[in-house]
């Protein structure tokens, strides 16, 4: 089986401007999971997508929304970027209790 | 809240010798518990993960790893390092299926040869 992918993987944005990432889960995987990396707060949950319902949210402001689509592909965005949104932003893709990542989006905010 | 504690962010072996990353988690609830390794400009492999089956749980790449509920922790072995270990290792709890994964701040393994 194909591995989670995510699109695009480097990404250079300016501060106020917004970004759409794309991730697309191992298939046959209904449940989709965000995560942002940082050097200074680490891997930090935001939101699950499951059956197109976003099912659990970490702690983020509003600024970071997703959504999933019928086929299990997702779609995070952010708007209204700031510096401190530079980071790596992981996708999982679950099969029961285990998550699975893709290889990232570098996302460097100017 | 839950957390995972992670001891010492940068550990430091010869190849050939013993590798132990250590992890603890803070709630008395059992979890699921899973070891991920992260290689420079990668995402996240799944090494090995624990699911109320065995206590201890073998991996990929000669790692293991032993659930201790006495003790919270779910600490990593290796009998003998080898220089393509060198990495960044996560230790993560969860307690539901999907969903979220609470991390470790990791712990960056170096191997001398």
């Amino acid at each position: 089986k194909a591995g989670v992918t995510q699109t695009p993987r480097y990404l250079i944005k300016t501060r106020g401007q917004q970004v759409t990432l794309s991730c697309s889960p191992i298939s046959g995987h209904r449940s989709v999971s965000w995560y942002q990396q940082t050097p200074g707060q680490g891997l930090q949950f935001l939101f699950e997508y499951f059956s197109e319902t976003q099912r659990n949210k970490g702690n983020f402001p509003g600024r970071f929304s997703g959504r999933q689509f019928s086929n299990s592909r997702s779609e995070m965005n952010v708007s209204t970027l700031e510096l401190g949104d530079s980071a790596l932003y992981l996708c999982a893709s679950s099969s029961r209790e285990t998550q699975y990542f893709g290889p990232g989006t570098r996302l460097l905010v100017l | 809240a839950q957390s995972v504690t992670q001891l010492g962010s940068h550990v430091s072996v010869s190849e050939g010798a013993l590798v132990l990353l250590r992890c603890n988690y803070s709630s008395s609830v059992p979890p699921y518990l899973f070891w991920y390794v992260q290689y420079p400009n990668q995402g996240l492999q799944l090494l090995l993960k624990y699911t109320s089956a065995a206590t201890l749980v073998k991996g990929i790449n000669g790692f293991e790893a032993e659930f201790k509920k006495s003790e919270t922790s779910f600490h990593l072995t290796k009998p003998s390092a080898h220089m393509s270990d060198a990495a960044e290792y996560f230790c993560a709890v969860s307690y539901n299926q999907g969903g979220k994964l609470i991390f470790g701040q990791g712990t960056e393994l170096s191997v001398k040869p």
